[in-house]
């Protein structure tokens, strides 16, 4: 059972937009930065997201991150096919020594 | 840019010690900026964080595992490794080493399969 809770699946259609959320609490998303992670199969996840709402350089700004409260959310405009993969937010909790905490992941599915 | 690299035994027995070790290109383990990490993925799963270690050799752990992890570093090779003890099937996943940037992991390494079986 992950900390950050993701629908385990969204699909959309080319030229779509679609949104993943991601839910925690007031002691990870609720008082810390939230990023989001994309993974294709076999590989590491990398960031298209950080700090709520920042993109990387090189991720087409089609992906946009927001924050309200204790959720966030991921936004992908204008769905392509290479966008199939999976997606996993993640954030600082401060419980305990705090440590790192995942959503389950969701695979988005390009139809 | 930093690189990161997983090595170690890809199998391991059931009750035994995991041992796994990341070698960083391209960067220092000893630089006071990053803090360096453990996270892994069983398959099909998603990913759980395992702990971080400083230069100077303070930790922290997922109190999930915390009674059986031990991350250590070595400034002199540029190293950081794993042990995770007492394992099971449980603990077959893909193992990843990452930099910890603003608490989070930026870069990774590009994983290592470890399979727990007799």
């Amino acid at each position: 059972q992950s900390v950050l809770t993701q629908p385990p699946s969204a699909s959309g259609t080319p030229g779509q937009r679609v949104t993943i959320s991601c839910s925690g609490s007031s002691s990870n998303i609720g008082s810390n930065f939230v990023y989001w992670y994309q993974q294709f199969p076999g590989t590491a996840p990398k960031f298209v997201i950080y700090r709520n709402n920042q993109r990387p350089s090189g991720v087409p700004d089609r992906f946009s991150g927001s924050k309200s409260g204790t959720s966030a959310s991921l936004a992908i405009s204008g769905l392509r096919s290479e966008d199939e993969a999976d997606y996993y937010c993640a954030a600082w909790d401060d419980s305990l020594s705090g440590l790192v905490v995942f959503g389950g992941g969701t695979k988005l599915t390009v139809l | 840019q930093v690189q990161l690299q997983e090595s170690g035994p890809g199998l391991v027995k059931p009750s035994e010690t995991l041992s796994l070790t990341c070698t960083v290109s391209g960067g220092s383990v000893s630089s006071g900026s990053y803090y360096w990490s453990w996270i892994r993925q069983p398959p099909g799963k998603g990913l759980e964080w395992i702990g971080y270690i400083y230069y100077s050799g303070s930790t922290n752990y997922n109190p999930s595992l915390k009674s059986r992890v031990t991350i250590s570093v070595d400034t002199s090779k540029n190293q950081f490794s794993l042990k995770l003890s007492s394992v099971t099937a449980a603990d077959t996943a893909v193992y990843y080493c990452a930099r910890m940037w603003e608490w989070i992991p930026d870069y990774w390494g590009q994983g290592t399969l470890v399979t727990v079986s007799s």
